[in-house]
């Protein structure tokens, strides 16, 4: 099993509305990043969690909030958004922190109304 | 911080040989990967260099001059479904992890 598994692959969140994106990979890979994409941009990153321990934040505002419930597991819990959040929300995956090859999930693509 | 630099767009014809460059500026450099996005799908990786040279990989090759601050993305044997974005992007030791993509170059293959 060499996939990244992303839920849901769309969502249309109002900028009241909690949703959480899932992220899940059986590899036994133990960093697992969170990035930002928006249309015709390169992705950004927001979040490295390394060993279930969060390792990077790029100054993301807070209501993005990850969550690292297990080594295969990644959440990123939305609450408050903004319209200029809508992107396509990519989690991604590495043997371990800085390995060569990230492997990408199918992105959630979100749209704050 | 990482200054990289690839062109917008490039086009070429069905079967032939297209050269996409990246330029970069880093410190602690830690590898330069080379990813395929087609639009609306997620970055599929295709190389990785940290020493300098030519990897080759079937019809995708790639070249790293770490001197120089240099790579590039040879695709030979154009093919239609190779249209799609092409992301350069450098890895770090200051930041262990942090991938950091460059602008993506858009090949457009005709027929």
């Amino acid at each position: 099993d060499t996939e990244v598994t992303q839920t849901p692959k769309h969502l249309v969140m109002g900028m009241t509305n909690k949703k959480s994106l899932k992220c899940e990979q059986h590899m036994g890979h133990r960093a697992m990043y969170w990035y930002k994409q928006k249309a015709k941009k390169p992705p950004e990153l927001m979040f490295v969690y390394s060993y279930e321990k969060l390792s990077i934040n790029e100054s993301v505002p807070s209501r993005f909030s990850p969550e690292c419930p297990n080594s295969s597991l990644l959440n990123l819990h939305l609450h408050a958004l903004q319209p200029e959040d809508s992107a396509l929300y990519l989690c991604a995956s590495t043997p371990s922190p800085g390995s060569t090859e990230a492997f990408f999930g199918q992105g959630t693509r979100l749209t704050v109304v | 911080g990482q200054n990289i630099d690839q062109p917008t767009e490039m086009t070429a014809t069905e079967g032939a040989i297209v050269q996409i460059n990246c330029t970069y500026q880093t410190s602690g450099f830690n590898g330069l990967f080379w990813y395929q996005q087609h639009a609306g799908e997620a970055p599929t990786f295709l190389s990785y260099n940290v020493l300098d040279g030519l990897e080759e990989k079937g019809r995708f090759s790639s070249f790293l001059s770490r001197s120089k601050g240099y790579s590039y993305l040879l695709l030979k044997e154009l093919q239609m479904k190779d249209s799609a974005s092409y992301l350069c992007a450098v890895g770090t030791t200051d930041s262990w992890g942090k991938l950091q993509f460059g602008a993506g170059t858009q090949v457009v293959v005709t027929p």
